[in-house]
């Protein structure tokens, strides 16, 4: 039973940039969620999505999109890169009322 | 806002002792508070969580306690263990509605051989 995979593990991108960042469920998990953590930060939530439509959003810039697949993959898409932007993005599959979440290794961004 | 204070933000304890980490949360519709233990470089692990609707839940040698009036739930870590290093997390969310979880900002937990 595959856990959450994300892809890629790592990415270095230039400011101004666009990136696409990738999530596959744990096996049975319909939600997936997509969490920011800054270096020495607790994870903070972007959005869920549900049913392919976003559920629900943190307090993330437009910038930040993402999209749910049929098949409940999902992906992460920032534009415009800034800086700031470089952290560790962490992907979350859950059932549909969220308990226990499982996250992915995450993916390593850094905007130079 | 909805907002997880975490406390202490590094702890440091003796192998064989016991290690507790509090979290005090905001949002008063919070009912499902699950903690994670993320070692260095790797994915955050869900090691234990609590509903609302009980006020203790063990594991072994982990326990978490809740305190719903007070809006405080805590981690216990009983006869630690080197392994036991790493960075906790609690966090707080909804199993109805968001479903979002808010996380505290992490307790670093060192334990000395």
């Amino acid at each position: 039973d595959a856990g959450v995979t994300q892809s890629p593990t790592h990415l270095i991108k230039t400011r101004g940039q666009q990136v696409t960042l990738r999530c596959s469920p744990k096996s049975g998990h319909d939600t997936v969620s997509w969490y920011q953590q800054a270096l020495g930060q607790g994870p903070q939530f972007i959005f869920q999505y549900y049913e392919e439509e976003e559920r629900q959003r943190g307090n993330f810039p437009d910038r930040f999109s993402g999209h749910q697949f049929p098949n409940y993959s999902s992906e992460l898409n920032v534009n415009a890169l800034l800086l700031g932007d470089s952290a560790l993005y962490l992907c979350a599959s859950s059932l549909p009322l969220g308990q226990g979440a499982f996250f992915g290794q995450g993916t390593r961004l850094t905007v130079v | 806002g909805e907002n997880v204070e975490q406390h202490p933000s590094t702890l440091s304890v003796q192998e064989g002792d016991s290690a507790v980490i509090k979290c005090t949360y905001s949002d008063s519709a919070s009912n499902y508070f699950p903690w994670y233990k993320q070692e260095l470089g790797k994915r955050p692990q869900l090691i234990i969580d609590i509903r609302s609707n009980v006020g203790e839940k063990k594991d072994q040698r982990i326990a978490v306690t809740l305190n719903k009036t007070a809006k405080h739930f805590s981690l216990h870590i009983t006869e630690t263990q080197p392994e036991d290093s790493a960075v906790y997390f609690c966090a707080a969310g909804t199993t109805s509605g968001t479903y979002k979880y808010i996380f505290g900002t992490g307790t670093r937990l060192k334990v000395l051989a």
